[in-house]
């Protein structure tokens, strides 16, 4: 399993578009890149996955550049509730989940 | 229903106590999974069944016994833990344990665990 590299925390306010930046330069040709969010005392929850080029769903987008070795979650506009930890997570094999460090994301007014 | 719940929410026990720790849901789903999160760490994989079968286990000490008695419950049983054992306990559940890559894995809220 490919090793992810993530910003430990990072700020941002109400409105405001994050971009989240995950690292994994030894990831594999049938690696795919899937992103987990988790709020304080609750499970993960699965926001969105990708290969390469660019996934949108209705909670976030992820940008793959041809390299694959690094990829971003962006989130459009986030709102306090988006405070949260986001864990980027690279690997063939969905089920066995290998959780990195995460980015701890605080949102202010 | 997409959820996947778990029982109980707190528990206090002794190191000489057993308990157990549940987790169901009703999906449908033939994979299901304990992990096990530290406080201002990332979760880490226990166990895995897969359609009601142990097919992963990571290493886990034999005071930490799962049990799957059907594909919607999921049971973690617990004896002479140590205290560094405290933590919170996830349980979570996919369609398979396939291999395939969008096989997202649906979490329940855990069982925060105290260990005195």
């Amino acid at each position: 399993l490919a090793k992810t590299t993530q910003p430990i925390s990072m700020d941002s306010y109400e409105g405001q578009e994050v971009n989240i930046t995950c690292s994994h330069n030894n990831i594999a040709t049938n690696d795919y890149i899937t992103w987990y969010q988790q709020f304080p005392s609750q499970g993960p929850r699965f926001i969105i996955q990708g290969y390469k080029t660019k996934v949108t769903n209705e909670v976030a987008s992820l940008f793959i550049p041809a390299d694959r070795k690094s990829s971003t979650l962006s989130l459009p506009r986030v709102s306090l509730s988006d405070t949260a930890v986001y864990y980027c997570l690279v690997g063939e094999e969905a089920d066995k989940l290998i959780f990195g460090t995460g980015t701890r994301l605080q949102v202010f007014p | 229903d997409t959820e996947v719940t778990q029982t109980p929410k707190h528990l206090v026990m002794g190191m000489t106590n057993k308990k157990s720790l549940k987790c169901e849901q009703h999906m449908g789903h033939r994979a299901m999974y304990w992990y096990k999160q530290k406080a201002k760490k990332p979760p880490e994989l226990m166990f895995v069944y897969s359609y009601e079968k142990l097919s992963i286990n990571e290493s886990v000490p034999s005071r930490f016994s799962p049990e799957c008695p059907n594909s919607s419950l999921l049971n973690l049983h617990l004896h002479a833990l140590q205290p560094e054992d405290s933590a919170l306990y996830l349980c979570a559940s996919s369609q398979e344990h396939s291999g395939r890559v969008d096989n997202e894995q649906f979490f329940g809220p855990g069982t925060r665990l105290t260990v005195l």
